[in-house]
């Protein structure tokens, strides 16, 4: 049972426009989310997060808007860039000691020049 | 300063074999998470270890173990290795003993065949 989904394996976009990548939860204990990059033969970078007593974070091109109510956040990187071509995967941890992160499967993302 | 570090980079085993990986975090932190990452998969957390002592754990069976040493390093051991432990494994360290960002070794591919 995922508790957190991203269910588009991939997504393809066009240099200069916007990429918004999804992500879904269904544990309401998760109150910090995180957005990691991945390349090939990398470990994953970690790129942004939000806390749930916000509803939106951003740094650069970089934004994250989270919607509670549907246990919803989504990624928007504008412009995009053909060096922003990777995986992406959220990630949602709980609040208290055990903050172990639960990831989703990922999303590659490929920005066309 | 210098990122995390993982060897040995590839690694092919035998079915049956045990293995054991290793992990430098980041120079001053003190916590240390694995994970395994299979196609299609997210990355599944197996351990923490916060100075030399396990602080989580995740839902792997007893063949996987690890450890950490007072400065810091890890290692991960998996025994008796079946076809499906092929896999990338992936070391994480943070600063804080409860820190949600992660900063990501570039793995190590272990294939058992």
């Amino acid at each position: 049972d995922q508790q957190v989904k991203q269910n588009s394996p991939s997504l393809s976009v066009q240099e200069g426009r916007i990429s918004i990548l999804n992500c879904d939860y269904t544990n309401s204990m998760f109150d910090y989310f995180l957005w990691y990059k991945k390349y090939p033969a990398e470990g994953p970078t970690f790129l942004i997060s939000i806390s749930s007593i916000k509803d939106k974070n951003e740094d650069g091109r970089f934004t994250v808007f989270l919607n509670k109510s549907a246990k919803h956040l989504s990624l928007h990187i504008v412009p995009s860039q053909p060096g922003d071509s990777a995986v992406y995967f959220c990630a949602a941890s709980p609040s208290g000691g055990s903050y172990i992160p639960t990831f989703g499967r990922g999303t590659s993302l490929i920005v066309h020049p | 300063k210098a990122g995390v570090t993982q060897t040995p980079r590839y690694l092919i085993k035998t079915r049956g074999q045990q293995v054991t990986l290793s992990c430098s975090p980041i120079s001053g932190h003190r916590s240390v998470s694995w994970y395994q990452q299979t196609p299609g998969q997210g990355l599944q957390f197996l351990f923490e270890y916060f100075s030399e002592t396990q602080r989580n754990k995740g839902n792997f069976p007893g063949r996987f173990s690890g450890r950490q040493f007072s400065n810091s390093r890890s290692e991960m051991n998996v025994s008796t290795l079946e076809l499906g432990d092929s896999a990338l494994y992936l070391c994480a360290s943070s600063a804080q003993q409860v820190s949600y960002e992660q900063y990501f070794g570039p793995g190590t591919r272990l294939t058992v065949t």
